[in-house]
């Protein structure tokens, strides 16, 4: 089974709430990666746990935080939302680090902030 | 920064056409070239890769890598109606990270 799982569907949220979104897999993959994607631009990475190390992208270090309890499970935590946070948020999982490796994706998570 | 540009940005074929999305990247260093294909509501899934120069076929479907031209492409024999979706292409330089373009919308009429 390759599926990576997403919950919720879709998440509404008030501008300054905190959003907590959810990931699973059980293909025991080492590395579980969070994408936002907004209409008409590329999915850009956030960032990335392999296994309990988190890295996360730069240009988003401070607007957004994860956390992975175990292998299976990986959250992203926005503290307070904003308007720009409105996207679509998926998820991801590999195993090991090689780039010949196959990312198996969730189906996303569709955030709206008002 | 590492870039991705796809094009063209949408593209109607009709059934049975021979579809051709195209994809080039600014990293010359970029060792690992996916195409994820998204159907609508479901999860980006990959559809196919390569690793060196050249080109690899999968029934309907065939990409190219020209690293010296920084390009890559896929291409699809026979286009069916179930081929429409967003096609995104991708490069991994090997840091564990995947470098996607915007996407192609490729619809395939009856």
């Amino acid at each position: 089974d390759t599926t990576v799982k997403q919950n919720p569907r879709y998440k509404l949220a008030r501008v300054g709430k905190p959003v907590n979104l959810i990931c699973s897999q059980t293909m025991n993959h080492d590395t579980m990666y969070w994408y936002q994607k907004k209409p008409n631009q590329a999915p850009k990475l956030l960032l990335f746990y392999y296994d309990k190390i988190l890295n996360r992208e730069a240009d988003t270090f401070e607007k957004f935080q994860s956390s992975r309890p175990n292998n299976s499970f990986c959250s992203l935590y926005i503290g307070s939302a904003g308007l720009e946070y409105s996207a679509m948020y998926l998820c991801a999982s590999r195993t090991g680090t090689g780039g010949a490796d196959t990312q198996y994706f969730g189906p996303g998570t569709r955030l709206l902030v008002l | 920064q590492q870039n991705v540009q796809q094009s063209p940005e949408s593209l109607i074929v009709p059934e049975g056409a021979r579809t051709s999305l195209n994809c080039t990247f600014s990293d010359s260093a970029s060792q690992y070239f996916w195409w994820y294909r998204q159907h609508s509501g479901k999860a980006p899934k990959a559809l196919m890769s390569i690793f060196s120069n050249g080109e690899k076929e999968e029934g309907r479907f065939t990409i190219h890598l020209n690293k010296a031209s920084l390009h890559f492409s896929l291409h699809i024999r026979d286009s069916q109606p179930s081929d429409s979706a967003l096609y995104l292409c991708a490069n991994d330089s090997g840091y564990n990270k995947l470098t996607f373009g915007k996407g192609t919308v490729l619809l395939v009429s009856p």
